[in-house]
């Protein structure tokens, strides 16, 4: 299994609402990825975790709040979001401790703040 | 640091026509290199990717591409584009030294295949 799987598919929430985004692997990988892309952009690195342990965070607003609850999931937590946060968040995997470095990505939840 | 550039934002090229996508990178130290495609409203999908030896790498759908060390280049290329071929090509670099597997991605090139 080399899947990385996202629900929702898409999202409409309002700017006063909380609202979760899932991410689940089942490849054994130990490394976690949150990506933001905007349309027409590259995907812009928010959140890493490696071993279930936050290691990066790429001064991402506390608006997002990432959580690792086991080795195979990955939640994001969306709270009082803006209009601009509107965007594909990308969620990928990939084995810790080896230099291969290929990430898996899933398909992506398409997440609009109206 | 590395940073990644993708100078053509866009590739129209006819069916069945050849293509190349150009990636050069800048890096201090030895880096992995990758080619993802994203096709419209789905996440990214790995063509190919340079790790070390052969400098030419081959990848799915008939994508290949040749890490050129000197030129710090990486560029993707195909023979003969199919109709399917359409959709937006992202170069990547990931840095060995520092342990992390963080990607660092270029600005993305839409290719778009002309019947």
């Amino acid at each position: 299994d080399t899947e990385v799987t996202q629900t929702p598919k898409h999202l409409v929430m309002g700017m006063t609402n909380k609202k979760s985004l899932k991410c689940e692997q089942h490849m054994g990988h130990r490394a976690m990825y949150w990506y933001k892309q905007k349309a027409k952009k590259p995907p812009e690195l928010m959140f890493v975790y490696s071993y279930e342990k936050l290691s990066i965070n790429e001064s991402v607003p506390s608006r997002f709040s990432p959580e690792c609850p086991n080795s195979s999931l990955l939640n994001l937590h969306l709270h009082a979001l803006q209009p601009e946060d509107s965007a594909l968040y990308l969620c990928a995997s990939s084995q810790q401790g080896d230099s291969l470095g290929e990430q898996y990505f899933g398909p992506g939840t398409r997440l609009t703040v109206t | 640091a590395q940073s990644v550039t993708q100078l053509d934002s866009q590739v129209p090229v006819f069916e069945e026509a050849p293509v190349e996508l150009r990636c050069n990178y800048s890096s201090s130290v030895s880096v992995y290199l990758f080619w993802y495609v994203q096709y419209p409203n789905q996440g990214l999908q790995l063509l190919l990717k340079y790790l070390s030896g052969s400098t030419l790498v081959k990848g799915i759908n008939g994508f290949e591409a040749e890490f050129n060390k000197s030129q710090t280049s990486f560029h993707l290329r195909k023979p003969s584009v199919h109709i399917s071929d359409t959709a937006e090509y992202f170069c990547a670099v990931r840095n060995d030294q520092t342990g992390a597997n963080n990607l660092f991605f270029g600005t993305g090139t839409r290719l778009t295949v002309i019947p």
